[in-house]
């Protein structure tokens, strides 16, 4: 099983800085089949980033994927009000499909 | 408008069983695979069980293996989950997820999520 450690676990910004959020995995992903998602409360995950950096559809272009092989990055070039929320990274090149433990966004 | 509804969940005792629903609309449901994923309160997403489009490929989390059944019905647009001799520890918000691909469900991303429906396990 491909275990993605997530970190920070929490992070505190001011609206307008820029976020970085790190994902780690325990072995290669294959084909960088590494997606990121978005969960605010009370609402399900929203998929923003497939193959480690294509945005989905109607992503702002501040949000931007990188990495391969084990470690992955989400970058959040200006947070903006509504960007404060939980951020999952999920492998799903081998099963089983496996999440990152989440990092908090929250405001400063 | 793209759409999934999960229905079925309730509270049950420790051991029973439950069936949990999930309804298409929007898309044409047999051409991609489909997803059960869970969240208990306050922490963070599980992979529970994923299905390809004719039900040629199933996966399971070893969390959930031979209690758990994934099936899909695509003349109904319904994507099922049959719970057998469930724990407390099953207790979850249970999301039915839409993959991005068809023919195998471990190769695409989830890109259209439902919003959940309530598991309780408790005597």
């Amino acid at each position: 099983e491909v275990v993605l450690t997530q970190s920070p676990v929490t992070l505190s910004l001011s609206p307008g800085e820029r976020a970085s959020l790190s994902c780690r995995a325990s072995q290669s992903v294959s084909s960088s089949y590494l997606a990121w998602y978005q969960q605010k409360p009370g609402q399900a995950p929203r998929l923003l980033i497939s193959g480690a950096s294509s945005r989905a559809t109607a992503i702002p272009d501040r949000f931007s994927g990188s990495g391969s092989g084990t470690d992955f990055t989400l970058t959040i070039s200006r947070l903006e009000p509504e960007d404060f929320a939980v951020y999952y990274c999920q492998q799903y090149g081998s099963s089983p499909l496996t999440f990152g433990g989440g990092t908090k966004v929250e405001i400063k | 408008e793209v759409q999934l509804v999960e229905s079925g969940g309730g509270l049950v005792q420790p051991g029973r069983s439950l069936r949990l629903s999930c309804a298409a609309s929007g898309f044409t449901f047999d051409d991609y695979a489909m997803h059960w994923v869970r969240q208990t309160p306050g922490k963070g997403l599980e992979w529970v069980s994923g299905i390809n489009w004719n039900s040629g490929s199933i996966g399971y989390a070893d969390s959930v293996k031979g209690r758990f059944t994934i099936s899909r019905d695509n003349t109904k647009n319904s994507l099922y989950l049959q719970m057998d001799s469930l724990r407390t520890d099953d207790t979850a918000l249970y999301y039915c997820a839409k993959d991005s691909r068809r023919y195998t469900y471990a190769r695409g991303s989830f890109d259209i999520w439902g919003q959940g429906t309530i598991v309780t396990v408790s005597s």
